[in-house]
C-alpha cells in the first residue's frame, strides 16, 4: 500500500468556482503534513502545512482528520493561477517526507 | 533568506557516461540535504538524505551515489548511466528543526 494517496485527477474547474482535493496516508504514527504545488516542469513549492485544527491562507483551506487518516484542501474563488498539481506530504521517519503523485488542477477562463 | 542552487539546468547524457550534479543552499547553516528524482508522470522518489557532512543514507539501492564535502554542498554521481537514470533531479534542504522540505529548480536529465 502506498504512503500516501491522491485522486490524479484531472479537475477542469471554471474560474472562481470552489474545489476540494483528498488524499489518504498510511502511517498513523506520521506527526507533520502539507500541501505542496508544483507547476509544469518546476519544483515542488510549499503551499502550507496541515495543521489538526485545521487551517486557512487566503483562499486555501486545509484539514486533517487523524482518525480517518485523511487530508483535504479546499480552494475557494478559482483563479487562472491556480493552475497546477497540488501534492498531499506526510512525515515518515528520520526527517523523511512521502509525496503523493499529485492531483492536477486546470483552471478554465 | 535561504535560497538553493542547482545545475546544471538540463543535461543529456549517453548510456554509460558519469554523472555529477551539484547543490549548494545559501542563508542557513546546518541544513538536512535531500536528492529525489522523478520520472515522467510519476512522484519524488527519495534517493539520499543527509544529516551533517560526510553523513549519506541511501534509500533505494542503484547505481546512483550522494556526497556531502561541505556543510551547504550536496553532490549526486554516477559511474555508469542507464536509461532508466532519466529524470528530474531535485535537491532539497529542510532546517532540521521542522519537517518542511524547499526544492531547489532541479535538473532535467535524458540518458540517451
Amino acid at each position: 500500500r502506498k504512503e500516501v494517496e491522491q485522486d490524479p485527477g484531472p479537475f477542469n474547474v471554471p474560474e472562481g468556482a470552489t474545489v476540494a482535493f483528498n488524499c489518504t496516508y498510511s502511517n498513523s504514527a506520521s506527526q507533520s503534513f502539507f500541501w505542496y504545488r508544483q507547476d509544469c516542469r518546476k519544483e515542488p513549492k510549499l503551499l502550507m502545512s496541515v495543521y489538526s485544527s485545521g487551517n486557512e491562507d487566503g483562499r486555501f483551506t486545509a484539514q486533517l482528520n487523524r482518525a480517518s487518516q485523511y487530508i483535504s484542501l479546499l480552494i475557494r474563488d478559482s483563479k487562472l493561477s491556480d493552475s497546477a498539481t497540488y501534492l498531499c506530504v506526510v512525515t515518515g521517519g528520520a526527517n523523511n517526507l512521502f509525496f503523493g503523485t499529485g492531483t492536477r488542477l486546470t483552471v478554465i477562463p | 533568506s535561504q535560497t538553493i542552487h542547482q545545475w546544471p539546468a538540463t543535461l543529456v547524457q549517453p548510456v554509460g557516461s558519469p554523472l555529477s550534479l551539484e547543490c549548494t543552499v545559501e542563508g542557513t547553516s546546518n541544513p538536512n540535504l535531500y536528492w529525489y528524482r522523478q520520472a515522467a508522470g510519476r512522484g519524488l522518489q527519495l534517493l539520499f538524505y543527509s544529516v551533517g557532512i560526510g553523513q549519506i543514507s541511501s534509500e533505494v539501492p542503484q547505481n546512483l551515489s550522494a556526497s556531502r564535502p561541505q556543510d551547504r554542498q550536496f553532490i549526486l554521481s554516477s559511474k555508469k548511466l542507464l536509461l532508466s537514470d532519466s529524470g528530474f533531479y531535485l535537491c532539497a534542504w529542510s532546517p532540521g528543526t521542522s519537517y518542511e522540505q524547499y526544492f531547489g529548480p532541479g535538473t532535467r536529465l535524458t540518458v540517451t
